[in-house]
């Protein structure tokens, strides 16, 4: 069973498209991030959220937003991509106020 | 402002060696430390993590140290195995903002057979 999935694995569009990824756990945690790992694998924090409350890293761009259906879902979507979009993206949860983050294995954004 | 520093960048280690792997911190608010290790294509995965109020936790071949004065803390493998070749990341976080982890810069670390 998987704890944290994410689709896709691998996307790959033009500069200028908007895309969505979809992240789910069944954890049955009430916090999830999302973290971009650039070609470096330097991994730095980009959201994290529970049903109260979203904190933004303060270096997104508002091209990114992240919208959540329900507790088990963290989707990021990214308006007017950009060449310097492209990375890997992971998707994490913790319970709230929990320390653990479990990681889903990552989805490779290509932007030509 | 990188907040946690990690080295080595990279390291290459024989089957059955100790590999170390160290991290400093400037946030004095930071109260948690884990340690996460990454495969190739793989989501990072919680490997060992420590608290300030200890200054050493073991968990098999897997060792931190912690120096809470020195705002340092490492990473030992003890009997380091090929297995065990992957990227390993230092991580920090605090009790406010859902506990956002800062990480490291990450180390590449290779085991010889």
């Amino acid at each position: 069973d998987t704890a944290v999935s994410q689709t896709p694995k691998y996307l790959v569009t033009q500069m200028g498209n908007d895309k969505s990824i979809k992240c789910e756990q069944n954890l049955g945690h009430d916090t999830m991030y999302w973290y971009k790992q650039d070609s470096k694998k330097f991994l730095k924090i980009m959201f994290s959220y529970n049903n109260k409350e979203l904190i933004i890293n303060e270096t997104v761009p508002n091209r990114f937003s992240p919208k959540s259906p329900d507790k088990a879902h963290l989707n990021l979507h990214i308006n007017s991509l950009e060449l310097g979009d492209s990375a890997v993206y992971f998707c994490a949860s913790s319970i709230r106020g929990g320390s653990e983050q479990f990681f889903g294995p990552g989805t490779r954004l290509t932007v030509l | 402002q990188q907040q946690v520093k990690q080295s080595p960048q990279s390291l290459i280690v024989q089957k059955g060696g100790i590999s170390i792997i160290n991290c400093a911190y400037e946030n004095t608010a930071f109260d948690y430390f884990p340690w996460y290790q990454q495969f190739p294509g793989k989501g990072p995965a919680l490997l060992i993590a420590i608290r300030p109020d200890v200054s050493e936790k073991k968990e098999g071949r897997f060792t931190i140290s912690f120096n809470k004065s020195a705002k340092q803390f490492s990473l030992h493998i003890m009997d380091s195995q090929p297995g065990d070749s992957a990227t390993y990341f230092c991580a920090a976080s605090d009790s406010g903002s859902a506990r956002q982890l800062t990480f490291g810069s990450g180390t590449q670390l290779t085991v010889l057979p």
